[in-house]
């Protein structure tokens, strides 16, 4: 069936340091994409999505481009700041019911 | 979007009781969602909940052990029964609202399980 897979983690930067987080899938046909974002004590947020091949979402400074020939949708950010410290999944549609499978999480700390 | 609420936000139960989450959101939807996430680990679908009907649990996943409830489009209960201290988790409900893309879910913060 349809998976992500996303970098281990945790990883922790310095404020201001450039981000990236991997996240690969694989998928029957071409399915929209998603990062998630789980700030500590809350539930999950939409942080950006791309609906095709090429497209690139963003949001709060976050950006991924969606790639079919690499099967990939990374997740980067040029200067990365406390408050950005989370949980984040990768995440892909799944069954009939708009169901979504995520990725096992990288979690990230930003020290000041 | 939506507005999730969950109770309780946490709780610490006995091993072999039962506890009952319940899940309130703000405005009428047709599928709710209910998932689980061990600690350390990533979501993973418990079942959905649909109006009307009976959830649908994924594999690995029974009714017996997760009862769920959904009497209207606005609020569902998932009962977790019988714990062990496997059941250790986050239970988080989540909406597709009406008008919101695929895989445009909305969640609520979450119910922190833990069982001794």
């Amino acid at each position: 069936g349809d998976s992500v897979t996303q970098m281990e983690g945790p990883v922790t930067l310095s404020e201001e340091a450039f981000l990236t987080i991997n996240c690969t899938y694989t998928a029957t046909g071409y399915p929209s994409l998603f990062w998630y974002v789980q700030y500590p004590g809350e539930g999950l947020q939409l942080l950006l999505k791309a609906t095709k091949a090429d497209d690139k979402g963003s949001n709060k400074g976050f950006e991924a481009t969606y790639r079919k020939e690499t099967t990939s949708f990374h997740l980067e950010k040029g200067s990365v700041q406390v408050s950005d410290s989370a949980v984040y999944f990768c995440a892909l549609p799944s069954g009939s019911a708009r169901q979504l499978t995520f990725g096992s999480g990288t979690q990230l700390t930003v020290l000041p | 979007s939506a507005v999730i609420s969950q109770k309780p936000s946490r709780d610490i139960c006995q091993r072999g009781t039962s506890l009952t989450i319940q899940c309130q959101v703000d405005s009428q939807v047709t599928m709710m969602f209910w998932y689980r996430q061990q600690p350390g680990q990533s979501l993973t679908l418990i079942a959905t909940a649909n109006q009307g009907s009976e959830a649908t649990y994924e594999s690995g996943f029974v009714i017996d052990k997760f009862p769920i409830s959904r009497p209207n489009l606005t609020f569902s209960t998932l009962t977790v029964s019988n714990m062990s201290p496997e059941d250790s988790s986050i239970y988080l409900c989540s909406v597709a609202p009406t008008g919101a893309g695929t895989g445009e879910l909305f969640f609520g913060e979450g119910s922190r399980l833990t069982v001794l």
